[in-house]
């Protein structure tokens, strides 16, 4: 059985810097690309970030661009996310998605994260 | 970056009704290739989304022949035949043709 399990979420204060994890099993992860995408407090889906299955090829959101990173130890089966500069528009629920080409096909259970003073 | 935009459904829906959500793409989402780059998902209450529909028409693995995925390069509809209680939730449809992959705004099922 497929499971992502996000984990590392929780309360900072604007322009600090907090790293997301996201454990996956069930599948080969080297096999696949993955995803992360949010979901602000009662409001719609946004893709953040992208990233190939060896790692080498990444994308970003335009508002998150420069600030968040994007990356993946297939030796741990383990994706991570590097939110820097973080600001309030960032509060969310954040979610692991396994994905080929831009279709999310399973979904961690997601983390929040909340930006405030 | 490419806007989906996302149609109201006259909710609730009877139990039984069958249910048709709509979604328009800025641009065209035929790629060269005959494919159509466009997904359906859903969230149930409290849940994380799930994919339902991918290539715009084809389902995802254990999803109910009552879902099913219909449109043209702009124009996208999701058909719910005989709507059940499990399919109460905020349905988003997405494009991957182009980077930023966007959603739609979601569409509310309720159920009477």
């Amino acid at each position: 059985e497929v499971q992502l399990v996000e984990s590392g979420g929780g309360l900072v204060q604007p322009g600090r810097s907090l790293k997301l994890s996201c454990a996956a099993s069930g599948f080969t992860f080297s096999d696949y690309n993955m995803a992360w995408v949010r979901q602000a407090p009662t409001k719609g889906l946004e893709w953040v970030a992208s990233i190939s299955y060896g790692g080498s090829n990444t994308r970003y959101g335009d508002s998150v661009k420069g600030r968040f990173t994007i990356s993946r130890d297939n030796a741990k089966s383990t994706l991570y996310l590097q939110m820097d500069s973080l600001r309030s528009e960032d509060t969310a629920t954040y979610y692991c998605a396994r994905r080929t080409v831009g279709i999310f096909d399973y979904w961690g259970q997601g983390v929040m994260v909340t930006v405030s003073s | 970056d490419i806007v989906m935009t996302q149609g109201a459904l006259p909710n609730p829906v009877p139990s039984g009704e069958s249910a048709s959500i709509t979604c328009q793409s800025s641009k065209s989402l035929l790629h060269s290739n005959g494919k159509t780059y466009l997904n359906w998902y859903l969230q149930r209450p409290g849940q994380s989304p799930q994919l339902l529909i991918y290539w715009m028409s084809t389902r995802a693995s254990g999803v109910s022949d009552r879902f099913s995925g219909s449109g043209s390069g702009t124009d996208f509809t999701l058909k719910i035949s005989s709507v059940e209680a499990e399919d109460v939730g905020v349905y988003y449809c997405q494009q991957f043709l182009e980077y930023p992959w966007t959603f739609g705004g979601g569409t509310k099922l309720e159920l009477k």
